[in-house]
């Protein structure tokens, strides 16, 4: 079945301890990105990846970094989270242009 | 800055009733427009819009770009309980995807 996952589905961690967020997908897709969803804000774009090896912020990559070696992974890392962070964060794939994204199931992580 | 804005902010409606969501948005170098549907989970792709004028359809609902006036609205025909989630609208300008808060449908049987 084509579809990306996400884990851990839910984490709580304490401020400070670095954690990573994995994501993978099996359609082979190019574009890869990091959201995340906070109320009243909606979805905001962490960082992206056009390709392996090529990593772009996007609208809040503060606090976070992410990488890109194989086409199918694009983890979320966390080095030193803070409350600020709490959120639910959203991976996504998508195969190139002209084509829509495809969300993972998300992740909800509470940091206190 | 780039900006996605929708409105109404939330909706309840009754069964059978019709409803048209907005969205506006202020990008450089506009790409296509995309509209999904939230139910507590991910969000699921629904339309992407690119030219101007053109409306995409699927069952009751349908969805057009004016890019003139930079905006899209989305309409929902004859609608049901099931059509009660949180309607987003996103905007690719280069690379990147802006996303606007949504609008949260209430539909009452």
């Amino acid at each position: 079945e084509a579809q990306v996952t996400q884990n851990p589905r839910y984490l709580i961690t304490v401020t400070g301890k670095k954690l990573t967020v994995t994501c993978s997908q099996n359609m082979n897709h190019e574009y890869m990105s990091w959201y995340r969803q906070d109320p009243g804000l909606g979805l905001r774009q962490i960082y992206y990846s056009m390709n392996v090896e090529v990593t772009d912020k996007g609208d809040v990559p503060e606090g976070y970094k992410v990488s890109r070696k194989e086409k199918r992974n694009f983890p979320l890392i966390l080095e030193s989270p803070s409350p600020n962070q709490t959120s639910l964060y959203f991976c996504a794939s998508r195969p190139g242009l002209p084509y829509e994204q495809y969300f993972g199931p998300g992740t909800r992580l509470t940091v206190t | 800055e780039d900006k996605v804005v929708q409105s109404p902010l939330s909706l309840v409606v009754h069964e059978g009733d019709t409803v048209t969501l907005n969205c506006s948005y202020e990008v450089t170098n506009f790409r296509s427009l995309l509209w999904y549907k939230q139910e507590k989970k991910a969000p699921t792709f629904l339309f992407m819009l690119t030219s101007s004028g053109i409306e995409k359809k699927s069952g009751r609902l349908s969805s057009i770009l004016d890019k003139k006036e930079l905006f899209s609205i989305l309409n929902i025909t004859a609608t049901q309980t099931g059509d009660s989630a949180v309607y987003l609208c996103a905007v690719e300008p280069g690379n990147q995807f802006y996303f606007g808060t949504g609008t949260s449908l209430t539909v009452i049987p």
